[in-house]
């Protein structure tokens, strides 16, 4: 099947710098992609969708001058953490729809990124 | 942001038992489709199901989806220990294809 590599898996920051997490499509070429965060024990919550080519679409709630997302290329999309904050410590996961699965379908994950801001 | 309520919340049964998940969701749908979540990991796509479809097979899942009640249950017949994990339902909906995660059902499947 299709793969979404994220990276990176797991990063230990210090509060005021900025992170970036990267996610890309192995096999295919991804017009679209999202960006979830998730709380422990907690369901994702979609931040924001990620178009190629053109700016982002934030949820309600999400900050696009603290999460800032680039999706310059087919199978690149970039979620860039800035001025970190301990509050900001979560899973954050990627994905990315496959356009040859059809409507709706073929939403594939990476494998999150684990945040923590000292 | 919408968001499906699933039940129950936790899961414990033992190896062999069938598990039986369920998902409520608010508005109308395209797809509905199932994942799950092992601690700590990325997501693992189960099975979809068209909101023109009652039911859905794959190996040990089975999927119903009934429109009028906003409600859709998975199904794991003959559990394994390895079946342990967070099961999430999402539904798709809107000319964007939005994915939207229910609350998640965590199961333990006892050896």
């Amino acid at each position: 099947g299709a793969v979404v590599s994220q990276h990176p898996s797991r990063v230990i920051c210090k509060s005021g710098t900025s992170v970036k997490i990267e996610c890309r499509s192995l096999d295919f070429q991804a017009t679209t992609m999202f960006w979830y965060r998730q709380f422990p024990k907690k369901s994702l919550m979609l931040m924001a969708t990620s178009n190629e080519g053109s700016k982002a679409t934030y949820e309600q709630g999400v900050e696009k001058d603290k999460f800032l997302i680039n999706h310059a290329s087919l199978t690149l999309s970039t979620l860039t953490v800035t001025s970190a904050h301990p509050e900001d410590s979560s899973f954050y996961i990627c994905s990315a729809r496959d356009p040859g699965w059809g409507a709706g379908g073929g939403l594939f994950f990476g494998s999150g990124t684990q945040l923590s801001v000292l | 942001s919408q968001q499906g309520e699933e039940d129950p919340q936790a899961l414990s049964i033992q190896e062999g038992e069938n598990a039986t998940m369920n998902c409520s969701y608010k508005t109308s749908i395209n797809n509905l489709q199932w994942y799950r979540q092992n601690s700590g990991r990325g997501l693992v796509h189960l099975i979809l199901i068209r909101s023109n479809e009652r039911e859905k097979h794959s190996g040990r899942l089975r999927v119903t989806l009934d429109t009028s009640k906003k409600s859709s249950s998975l199904l794991i017949t003959a559990s394994r220990a390895a079946d342990t994990a967070s099961y999430f339902c999402a539904t798709v909906s809107g000319g964007y294809q939005k994915v939207t995660f229910g609350t998640g059902t965590k199961l333990q499947v006892i050896p």
